[in-house]
């Protein structure tokens, strides 16, 4: 069985640019979830789907990100424009329910902004 | 609200001996708890939960933990360190069953000495 993917694994990019990131879950997991390390800090949430609608994006830090999960399988979150605090590592994880089911990450993509 | 830190930003053992990672945790409700691993370059990966079932839970390779209610305290141990255990372990704490949102600690970095 494949894993959460992640692509791409690393992207370097300048301020005022805009970057994908895109996700694939392992497949029949409903559930799918982004989260974020900056700076070596505490691993953030960002939001949750389930299938392709948004159960939760409280932690969307603002309107520059956008997440969209067309179908219910892959997902993308998009930075536009992208600022300098929001290089960091971005993670994507998918499970089949919701709650305290295990989650399955990926390998993370790192972003640089410079 | 619910909280988690981890003690030790960075710990190393020599390969035999004993591991502890120390993680407490903040809730205002019965919390779940996880422990993640990530090595290098690899995506985090589940070591053990605890869902208030028995406080001693046991993982994947060796490791176990011990939920303290008195003490709020889940705290991962190894009996004896191995080589491939060097990587970066996450406390992760969720306040209600049926949550999407997890709590990450700030991580704490394995080095194993030979």
């Amino acid at each position: 069985e494949a894993g959460v993917t992640q692509f791409p694994s690393h992207s370097v990019i300048e301020k005022g640019q805009t970057v994908t990131l895109r996700c694939d879950p392992i497949s029949g997991h409903d559930n799918l979830y982004w989260y974020r390390r900056v700076m070596g800090k505490e691993i953030k949430f960002l939001l949750h789907f389930v299938k392709e609608s948004k159960q939760d994006e409280s932690g969307m830090p603002n309107n520059r990100f956008l997440a969209e999960r067309t179908g219910g399988t892959y997902s993308t979150l998009k930075v536009q424009p992208a600022e300098l605090e929001d290089s960091g590592v971005y993670f994507c994880a998918s499970s089949l329910r919701q709650g305290v089911y295990e989650q399955y990450f990926g390998p993370g993509t790192r972003l640089t902004v410079t | 609200a619910q909280s988690v830190t981890q003690l030790d930003s960075h710990v190393s053992v020599s390969e035999g001996t004993p591991v502890l990672l120390r993680c407490n945790y903040s809730s205002s409700y019965s919390p779940s708890l996880f422990w993640y691993v990530q090595h290098p370059n690899k995506g985090l990966q589940l070591l053990l939960k605890y869902t208030s079932a028995a406080t001693l839970v046991k993982g994947i390779n060796g490791f176990e933990a011990e939920f303290k209610k008195s003490e709020t305290s889940f705290h991962l141990t190894k009996p004896s360190a191995h080589m491939s255990d060097a990587a970066e372990y996450f406390c992760v704490v969720s306040e209600y069953s049926s949550a999407s949102k997890i709590i990450f600690g700030s991580g704490t970095r394995l080095s194993i000495r030979p």
